[in-house]
């Protein structure tokens, strides 16, 4: 199994540019998450997803999107990029309020 | 006031010392707990986890949880350069809409030199 995996590691924005963070499981997980982390801050929870077709927002929602189709992916994509959405963005997943098991991150820098 | 309090550091000892990280929280719904160690530009893996108040002891490592206090602690053994990591608490409440959604607190850069 190769758990959680994140493309891209690391990518450059330009301000107003637009991406998408894509995160795959193959574990069966229902629950999937997205985290993104800032110097000091701990980690925050951005969206998150109970199961296919399902999606709600966390604590920092604004600027970003999800979606999920599938069980095993759970993509996030900015819209019209800003320097304050410079962090390392991490993708999660479980099957109970037990364990997350994390992606190794994407590191972005808005410019 | 931040849900989740954690001393960040950073903290530097020697080998073989004793250490203690510790969080305070202030939402009484809280009723899992967890500790995650995340190693530089790695992804946070789960130490341990707890649930409600009680001790919790995994080789080297003791967690313990004080609900009345809203406190936690990791206690590490014997310390080794290994251990040197961000170590981050996290908890949630128990069941509903809140279900697996983690509050973290800040972490805490923790160094073990030999």
């Amino acid at each position: 199994n190769a758990g959680v995996t994140q493309t891209p590691k690391f990518r450059i924005l330009k301000i107003g540019q637009s991406m998408t963070l894509q995160c795959t499981q193959d574990m069966n997980h229902n629950y999937m998450y997205w985290y993104r982390q800032d110097p000091g801050m701990g980690l925050k929870l951005i969206y998150y997803s109970v199961g296919a077709g399902i999606t709600d927002k966390g604590e920092v929602p604004n600027g970003y999107n999800v979606s999920r189709s599938t069980t095993e992916d759970f993509p996030l994509r900015l819209e019209l990029a800003a320097p304050s959405q410079t962090s390392v963005y991490f993708c999660a997943s479980s099957d109970s309020a037990n364990e997350q098991f994390f992606g190794p991150g994407t590191r972005l820098t808005v410019l | 006031q931040k849900e989740v309090e954690q001393d960040p550091g950073p903290l530097s000892v020697p080998e073989g010392a004793i250490v203690s990280l510790n969080c305070t929280y202030s939402n009484s719904a809280f009723q899992y707990f967890m500790w995650y160690r995340q190693y530089s530009r790695k992804g946070p893996e789960l130490l341990m986890y707890t649930y409600s108040s009680g001790n919790k002891e995994d080789g080297r490592f003791t967690a313990q949880v004080d609900k009345s206090s809203k406190y936690i602690s990791l206690f590490i053994r014997d310390s080794q350069p290994s251990d040197s990591a961000t170590y981050l608490c996290a908890m949630t409440r128990a069941g509903g809409t809140s279900y697996g959604k983690l509050t973290f607190g800040q972490g805490t850069i923790l160094t073990v030199h030999p």
